[in-house]
């Protein structure tokens, strides 16, 4: 069975602090995705990145950065010099593994989430 | 702009009464919509998968009967809560996907209370 564990219930830094939150997963596939999504006070999820099994190259956009570490199934999201917009819940998911069959199947396995506080 | 987008936003509804969301695609053709449950606090938790023009898959542990899913075109699944109760008020969410292993859309959710 596939898991994500978001072992970060609630963080809150100051303002320009850094700041990573960890992700674990756990899978028998060996073709998986990995996905990152912001969720503010009003609910709707926003998409942050998707990254496959097979790329583990690290990847930065702007002040996110994700590391995939294959070797300790993990994947964390680290925001550098945070701003107070980014104050809302992320959450980790991992794609169904029968993402690649054609089946159209794109369920998603959610971690429990981090609530993220900046303060200012 | 939304690519997949849902309504209502919320809705208050007296228990015992149905309740249906809707989830369109809208600039894209969607065979598989996916329909997931947020509690307050909580993570999303996939309830169903809806398969246009067959039956929907449910998840372990959520009662088909209770949760109407019709996936009737390639733009539009429905989800609606029948008789609902005061404990299925909860943040309801769909996504699809152009094509299966591509980007996922969430719409923006409704909330559901049941008084």
């Amino acid at each position: 069975a596939q898991k994500v564990t978001q072992a970060q219930t609630e963080i809150s830094v100051v303002e320009k602090e850094d700041v990573t939150l960890d992700c674990v997963y756990e899978t028998r596939d060996t073709t998986y995705y990995l996905f990152w999504y912001k969720q503010p006070p009003s609910g709707e999820l926003v998409f942050l990145i998707r990254r496959n099994s097979f790329d583990e190259q690290n990847e930065i956009s702007g002040r996110y950065s994700w590391n995939f570490q294959k070797s300790t199934s993990s994947f964390n999201f680290t925001i550098t010099a945070s701003q107070v917009v980014d104050s809302a819940v992320y959450f980790c998911a991992l794609s169904d593994p029968y993402m690649y069959s054609g089946g159209g199947a794109d369920g998603l396995t959610f971690g429990k989430g981090t609530h993220l506080i900046i303060q200012p | 702009g939304a690519v997949v987008s849902q309504h209502p936003s919320w809705v208050i509804c007296k228990s015992g009464t149905s309740v249906k969301i809707e989830c369109r695609s809208l600039d894209f053709q969607a065979t598989t919509m996916f329909w997931y449950r947020q509690f307050p606090k909580q993570s999303l938790m996939l309830m169903a998968t809806s398969n246009e023009g067959s039956k929907a898959t449910y998840e372990q542990g959520v009662e088909k009967d209770k949760f109407l899913i019709n996936h009737a075109s390639l733009t539009l699944s429905t989800l609606t809560v029948t008789s609902a109760h005061p404990e299925d008020s909860s943040f309801y969410i769909c996504s699809a996907s152009r094509d299966p292993g591509n980007t996922i859309y969430f719409g923006e959710g409704s909330w559901l209370t049941v008084v």
